[in-house]
């Protein structure tokens, strides 16, 4: 079936620095992807949706000049967290969209998770 | 705006016996997932629900989908251990492509 990755599954960073994720579509192509960021104990919250070839759309709240996304490819997209902050911290999932055969079923990554010092 | 809403949040059930969890929506939707989620990791996906009247059944989890009162059901028959997770439920729009609105999750501890 599907798969979609994600890399790194955790990372650790000191306070100021920045830190990118990688969304990846192993077996279909994904022109829509999505991420999403979950605070302990708390649901999925969307943050943008990645849209190959033209910029992201974020959702209300989301800065995007902090959260930089690149959807560079059909089975690519990445998360850029900027100068990051302990707040940042959290649980960031990608969701990659595949309309094979007619359907839209989306399929989620196993998470990363972030911990800012 | 899309708002789902799950009840109960938290649900402490007892083995062997039957619990349902509710799930709310605001406005029309086509598709309605049901995700489970173990601490520490990502959504495993248990149903997609895209019609009025759907019913899925895996082992001891059934869900349900009624679009016109924009509501689902997770029904948990003969509780176990094992279910201990917090299972979300998750809408679509009307609209190809679109991201997936989530309930708040509804976190199951399955005691003996």
């Amino acid at each position: 079936g599907a798969v979609v990755s994600q890399h790194p599954s955790w990372v650790i960073c000191k306070s100021g620095t920045s830190v990118k994720i990688e969304c990846r579509s192993l077996d279909f192509q994904a022109t829509t992807m999505f991420w999403y960021r979950q605070f302990p104990k708390q649901s999925l919250m969307l943050m943008a949706t990645s849209n190959e070839g033209s910029k992201a759309t974020y959702e209300q709240g989301v800065e995007k000049d902090k959260f930089l996304i690149n959807h560079a490819s059909l089975t690519l997209s990445t998360l850029t967290v900027t100068s990051a902050h302990p707040e940042d911290s959290s649980f960031y999932i990608c969701s990659a969209v595949d309309f094979r055969g007619g359907a839209e079923t989306q399929y989620f990554g196993p998470g990363t998770r972030l911990l800012v010092l | 705006e899309l708002k789902v809403e799950q009840n109960p949040l938290f649900l402490s059930m007892q083995e062997g016996k039957n619990y349902t969890i509710y799930c709310n929506y605001s406005t029309t939707s086509d598709r309605l997932y049901w995700y489970r989620q173990d601490p520490g990791k990502s959504l495993e996906s248990l149903f997609v629900l895209l019609s009025n009247g759907a019913v899925k059944q895996e082992g001891r989890l059934m869900a349900s989908l009624d679009t016109k009162a924009r509501l689902s059901t997770l029904h948990i028959t003969a509780a176990v251990h094992d279910l201990s997770a917090t299972y979300f439920c998750a809408v679509a729009n009307n609209q190809a492509g679109t991201a997936l609105i989530f309930g708040k999750g509804t976190t199951l501890s399955v005691s003996s």
